[in-house]
Parts: C-alpha cells; structure tokens; sequence
C-alpha cells in the first residue's frame, strides 16, 4: 500500500516560514491535499491540486510537489496557524485515499 | 452554505454495529461531481480513511474494513450512512463526515467537513 511520510512536528517562531514535507514513492505524480486541524476542530482543506488554495485561505499557503517530496509552505507564520497539517492522496493502484501522519506545527 | 452534520449513537458495545447518519444541508448527494465520504480519527492520532459513496452510488471502501463496511445514501432525505459491523474497542475513534470533491479518479479531495462525533466501544 502506498505511504506518506510526514515529519512529526516543526517548531518555528512568528514571522518565519515553515516547511511541512510528504514523502511519497513518486509523489510528484499525484495530486496532493493538504489539510489544517486545530485543536478540537474538524480538518480543513488548506491545499487541493498540488498548489491551489480554497476560497478563504491565506495566499501565506501554499504548496509544491515533485520528485518523491511534497510541501506545504507557510509563509510568515501566525500564532493561529499552530495545528496539525496532513497530507493526502489518491493511490489509483490499491483505489484508496491515503493521508499522511501529520506534522504539528509550534509557533513559538 | 453547504453543512454536513453527523448523528448517531457515541456508545456501542463490543460485537454490535455502530451506524451514524451525516445530514448534507445545502447541497444535494445526488448532484455529480462529490464523493460522500467517511473518515475517523484515533484519540491524539491521524487521520484514517473509511470509504465513501459516489453520487451514482458507486461505493470504494478502505480494505482493511471492507467485510465490516457499508455505506449507502438516502436521497430522499440527502444523508449518507455508515454501518460498522462487529466493532471492537479498536474502532474507538471521532467520525467525521466529508464531502469529497471530485475532477478525476485521480484529484479528489476532502472540501468540506462535518464536526465529528465520538463514539466508544466499550461494554
């Protein structure tokens, strides 16, 4: 089955620019997601198609993919964007939804 | 505004079938282009993956829970079920509804989120 592999956790202070990486056997030919979830809350999608932002969400968001990594940046970092991000893809081969394990993010 | 809302019992015992129901509001399961979707989460854990239902009815369930798995639509009354059969305390998890967005087999992706509701095996 297809894995993701997120880091655990990325520490940063305000202002400065996170950098949340997806491992993936080549990745870079498949769509990414990435998804916010405070603490209590629902996820919700901050990244679809690689680099497009939903309605609402800050342009501080963004996303790249290629090769076998995915990212999701956040530019100058917030208090209110400490949470837990997640990847996801579609894996055609086993025809599932796979998310990754999820990086929480510290705004120091 | 598109609201999906999830229903259901938050304990069932070890052997018996959890069901819970997502009331869609402002959108209709019939119309093409989502997936209506099923998703769960262990306490202080990732995010899990359960199937969903297409807007023709076409089902793709996680395999590692497909012999215990269903879920249907009910048009008529725009929800979509889920149903769980012989549920253990592994199963123990929040149970989130979820509207997938879909361009292609390939680009779906999870657009809009029900709260969540908690349910507990336990006896």
């Amino acid at each position: 089955s297809y894995v993701l592999t997120q880091p655990p956790s990325v520490s940063l202070a305000p202002g400065q620019t996170a950098k949340i990486t997806c491992g993936g056997n080549i990745i870079g030919s498949k769509s990414v997601h990435w998804y916010q979830q405070k603490s209590g809350q629902a996820p919700v999608l901050v990244v679809y198609n690689d680099n497009d932002r939903p309605s609402g969400i800050p342009e501080r968001f963004s996303g790249s993919n290629s090769g076998n990594t995915a990212t999701l940046t956040i530019s100058r970092v917030e208090a209110g964007d400490e949470a837990d991000y997640y990847c996801q893809v579609w894996d055609s081969s086993s025809e599932h939804v796979v998310f990754g394990g999820g990086t929480k993010v510290t705004v120091l | 505004q598109v609201e999906l809302q999830e229903s259901g019992p938050g304990l069932v015992k070890p052997s018996q079938t959890l069901s819970l129901t997502c009331t869609v509001s402002g959108a209709s399961t019939s119309s093409g282009g989502y997936y209506w979707s099923w998703i769960r989460q262990y306490p202080g854990k990732g995010l899990e993956w359960i199937g969903y239902i297409s807007y023709s009815g076409k089902t793709y369930y996680n395999s590692s829970l497909k012999s215990r798995l269903s879920i249907s639509t009910d048009t008529s009354k725009n929800q979509f079920s889920l149903r769980l059969n012989s549920v253990t305390a592994a199963d123990t998890a929040v149970y989130y509804c979820a509207r997938a967005a879909v361009v292609a087999a390939a680009h779906n992706w999870f657009d809009l989120w029900g709260q969540g509701t908690l349910v507990t095996v336990s006896s």
